[in-house]
């Protein structure tokens, strides 16, 4: 059963908009969640995290926000740029373990 | 340079054989991780150590195994009981005060 799920497989996006990226969970126990950057053959690179004390987290282009009542949470890149394209991963955590979402592939058009 | 090195980066594995993942790390984090991402799949976790000379299996354990014999160390052996072993692997690590993975760069293993 997937705790955690990104619903949209891809996103298209013109250089220069904002991208949002969006996750879904369903354990109310998990208390800290994660965005990861990936390229094909590589492995995921870390990019933003928040708290689940926290509602927003913000990182240079990068915000996170998290709604727990609704259990969701999104990932907001302004302004979006070519070098974004990739596919991104939302994860969340409680104790030692980790779960992922099944992505989503972010094309930023020039 | 601090990191974590995946070997070898593509791998190829006949019909009944047993192939190791290696996965070594520098940057003396306790938590050592194994994942497996298939096509249009998120991350699925195979097996998880906390540490040295224990270890934990994750949703997807069957036909795998591993050993946490060194703190720097998680291999991760494919055996023959996984009948479906082609998908890129991903090791990551994880320092104690540290709510995040750090991952290795994968191995792709592919069956001939």
């Amino acid at each position: 059963d997937q705790q955690v799920k990104q619903n949209s497989p891809s996103l298209s996006v013109q250089e220069g908009r904002i991208s949002i990226l969006n996750c879904d969970y369903t354990n109310s126990m998990f208390d800290y969640f994660l965005w990861y950057k990936k390229y094909p053959a590589e492995g995921p690179t870390f990019l933003i995290s928040i708290s689940s004390i926290k509602d927003k987290n913000e990182d240079g282009r990068f915000t996170v926000f998290l709604n727990k009542s609704a259990k969701h949470l999104s990932l907001h890149i302004v302004p979006s740029q070519p070098g974004d394209s990739a596919v991104y991963f939302c994860a969340a955590s409680t104790g030692n373990q980790f779960y992922f979402g099944t992505g989503t592939s972010l094309t930023v058009i020039p | 340079d601090g990191g974590i090195t995946q070997s070898p980066k593509y791998l190829f594995r006949k019909e009944g054989q047993n192939v190791t993942l290696s996965c070594e790390q520098n940057l003396n984090h306790d938590a050592m991780y194994w994942y497996r991402q298939d096509p249009g799949q998120g991350l699925r976790l195979i097996y998880y150590s906390q540490i040295v000379n224990d270890f934990q299996k994750g949703d997807i354990a069957e036909g795998y195994s591993v050993s946490r014999e060194k703190k720097e160390s998680f291999p991760l052996t494919v055996t023959s009981a996984q009948k479906n072993p082609t998908a890129f692997y991903l090791c990551a690590s994880r320092g104690q005060a540290l709510e995040k993975l750090f991952f290795g760069s994968g191995t792709q293993l592919s069956v001939l």
